[in-house]
């Protein structure tokens, strides 16, 4: 059973439009969830998270909504760059320090 | 500083052969895990440790063989490996705690190529 969900394996945005990737959960006891970027070849690269007291949170091109009631939550990524295409893993966990669950990853293409 | 740091970053083995993985940390988080990604995959868990004793093993064969010597090094030692091992084997660490503590730092991975 999988509890984090990617459902879309892959994206397509142009240059300067918003992207918004999307990741749904199904464990309620998840409270805090993160996302990572990834290349081929390199590990993943920490980008942003969110704790479940939050609703949003923003770092610089980066923000995450958490729709706790609806068990989702979304990356939106503006403007979008060339650089940015790649894989973005969504991942939760709860407090007791258990292991992240990761979702499938989104490949992310940003088209110049 | 947010880094965890791997090495080799590339190593060829054969079947026969012994190797270790190699993984350092001084972010002073007492949790390190060592996990498995092949293309087009996320990451699998393979190992975790917590303040330097093993607690979780997710089934991993016995020619995976993890150590932690330390609160700041974790290593993987590899013995009689299949081609099927062929992968990117990554390190990470997380803190202890809620919140901003449990963000999981990853390592730029060791990419394994058995033949």
């Amino acid at each position: 059973d999988q509890q984090v969900k990617q459902n879309s394996p892959s994206l397509s945005v142009q240059e300067g439009r918003i992207s918004i990737l999307n990741c749904d959960y199904t464990n309620s006891m998840f409270d805090y969830f993160l996302w990572y970027k990834k290349y081929p070849a390199e590990g993943p690269t920490f980008l942003i998270s969110i704790s479940s007291i939050k609703d949003k949170n923003e770092d610089g091109r980066f923000t995450v909504f958490l729709n706790k009631s609806a068990k989702h939550l979304s990356l939106h990524i503006v403007p979008s760059q060339p650089g940015d295409s790649a894989v973005y893993f969504c991942a939760a966990s709860n407090s007791g320090n258990t292991p992240l669950v990761f979702g499938k990853g989104t490949r992310l293409s940003v088209i110049a | 500083d947010t880094e965890v740091t791997q090495t080799p970053k590339h190593l060829v083995m054969g079947m026969t052969n012994k190797k270790s993985l190699k993984c350092e940390q001084h972010m002073g988080h007492r949790a390190m895990y060592w996990y498995k990604q092949k293309a087009k995959k996320p990451p699998e868990l393979m190992f975790v440790y917590s303040y330097e004793k093993l607690s979780i093993n997710e089934s991993v064969p016995s020619r995976f063989s993890p150590e932690c010597p330390n609160s700041s090094l974790l290593n993987l030692h590899l013995h009689a490996l299949q081609p099927e091992d062929s992968a990117l084997y990554l390190c990470a660490s997380r803190g202890q705690g809620s919140g901003p503590r449990e963000t999981q730092y990853f390592g730029p991975g060791t990419r394994l190529l058995v033949l």
